[in-house]
């Protein structure tokens, strides 16, 4: 099967800094990339779609000037979380519908950000 | 997209078939079935889906009821790692920007 990576896949860092997670197609071409974020014990929430060359798409009450998402070739699509804080410590998941299919999406395997 | 229902938490004995149900009453007629897993402090991963007709693969059955109304995911025998969060999404096939959006799923418990 496909596989999306991501790293770093463990970031603390301190308050008021900025972080960027990379997420990765590694045997497939990805138009679409999707970011999501989840709490402890909650769902996943998505934040944004990127589509390849283009600006993201944020859903409702999500700020696109701290999570800016980059989505610069078809196997790469950044995350920063600027100027971080506590309440940003989360479980970010990126995700990648293969250029082939619309129906195929596979999920990398999280980020855990602790802010402290 | 047509919104889900599935109960917050099941157990199962491992080695027995898990069924785990999913109420999709709204779900229009080119919107399909989608069952994901989540295992702990991991990313989703691509169970099943399906249209109409019963569908199977490696990992598990989807059992559709015919007015689509909702639906039944079976793992035929669990085991311990298939403890996990099991979620069913109905969506549009197809589509460039079509997304995943995750309800709040059922814990799987299968118990040794």
């Amino acid at each position: 099967g496909a596989v999306v990576s991501q790293h770093p896949s463990r970031v603390i860092c301190k308050s008021g800094t900025s972080v960027k997670i990379e997420c990765r197609s590694l045997d497939f071409q990805a138009t679409t990339m999707f970011w999501y974020r989840q709490f402890p014990k909650k769902s996943l929430m998505l934040m944004a779609t990127s589509n390849e060359g283009s600006k993201a798409t944020y859903e409702q009450g999500v700020e696109k000037d701290k999570f800016l998402i980059n989505h610069a070739s078809l196997t790469l699509s950044t995350l920063t979380v600027t100027s971080a804080h506590p309440e940003d410590s989360s479980f970010y998941i990126c995700s990648a519908r293969a250029r082939r299919s619309y129906n195929e999406q596979f999920f990398g395997p999280g980020t855990r950000l602790t802010v402290l | 997209d047509a919104k889900t229902t599935q109960p917050t938490s099941m157990d199962c004995a491992e080695g027995r078939a898990a069924n785990l149900p999913c109420n999709h009453s709204t779900i229009s007629g080119n919107e399909y079935v989608y069952w994901y897993r989540q295992i702990h402090s991991q990313g989703p991963q691509y169970i099943i889906h399906g249209l109409k007709n019963n569908e199977t693969n490696e990992m598990a059955s989807l059992i559709i009821t015919e007015d689509r109304k909702s639906s039944t995911l079976i793992l035929p025998h669990a085991t311990l790692r298939d403890t996990a969060v099991y979620y069913c999404i109905v969506r549009v096939y197809g589509g460039a920007t079509n997304k995943l959006i995750f309800g709040t799923g059922t814990l799987l418990a299968v118990q040794p």
